[in-house]
């Protein structure tokens, strides 16, 4: 069975800070597709970034950056010089290929910029 | 190109009564899926349609149902509901990355 677990559930931080939320996940499949979300609370999830399990490379765009370790089986997400408009739930997900949409989510992290 | 859209965006209902939810994929996409949303259990997969067929389901009762249609919209249908349906219901399209509507909230009463 495939698990998302974001161990980080709120995370409060000041504006222009540097923040790494935590994704961990488990699989048996060995070709998936990982995802970050963020959900303003406007209420819509809005799609960050897709990578998938053979792709462990960094990705950075903008003031976001993902960091994929296959080894520690993490997809972990930094935000860098934090602003307000970041405030929002956060999301992991996990799916596997094929074309199925079977997305398990994590439990979500819920990231407060304080001006 | 417009957006996932999800209809109505606000519903109230008494425990045992039906309801049913729309949505309309981006434009060209052909899979559509649905969660339901709720601060206790968070984001849970129902199921997911292609093509007009239902290709994964989520461990939900038989009381919620759903359909796709030529047109790849989709509708969702939670029969007698009760309290604990009361959540967030999310539609999203996919590529295979989703692009989800802005969801409809259910009260259940």
């Amino acid at each position: 069975a495939q698990k998302v677990t974001q161990a980080q559930t709120e995370i409060s931080v000041v504006e222009k800070e540097d923040v790494t939320l935590d994704c961990v996940y488990e699989t048996r499949d060995t070709t998936y597709y990982l995802f970050w979300y963020k959900q303003p609370p406007s209420g819509e999830l809005v799609f960050l970034i897709r990578r998938n399990s053979f792709d462990e490379q960094n990705e950075i765009s903008g003031r976001y950056s993902w960091n994929f370790q296959k080894s520690t089986s993490s997809f972990n997400f930094t935000i860098t010089a934090s602003q307000v408009v970041d405030s929002a739930v956060y999301f992991c997900a996990l799916s596997e290929a094929g074309g199925y949409q079977k997305v398990t989510f994590g439990t979500g992290t819920k990231l407060q910029v304080i001006p | 190109k417009a957006g996932v859209t999800q209809t109505p965006r606000y519903l109230i209902k008494t425990r045992g009564q039906q309801v049913t939810l729309s949505c309309s994929p981006i434009s060209g996409h052909r899979s559509v899926s649905w969660y339901q949303q709720t601060p206790g259990q968070g984001l849970q997969f129902l199921f997911e349609y292609f093509s007009e067929t239902q290709r994964n389901k989520g461990n939900f009762p038989g009381r919620f149902s759903g359909r796709q249609f030529s047109n790849s919209r989709s509708e969702m249908n939670v029969s007698t509901l009760e309290l604990g349906d009361s959540a967030l219901y999310l539609c999203a399209s996919s590529l295979p990355e989703q692009y989800f509507g802005p969801g409809t909230r259910l009260t259940v009463t």
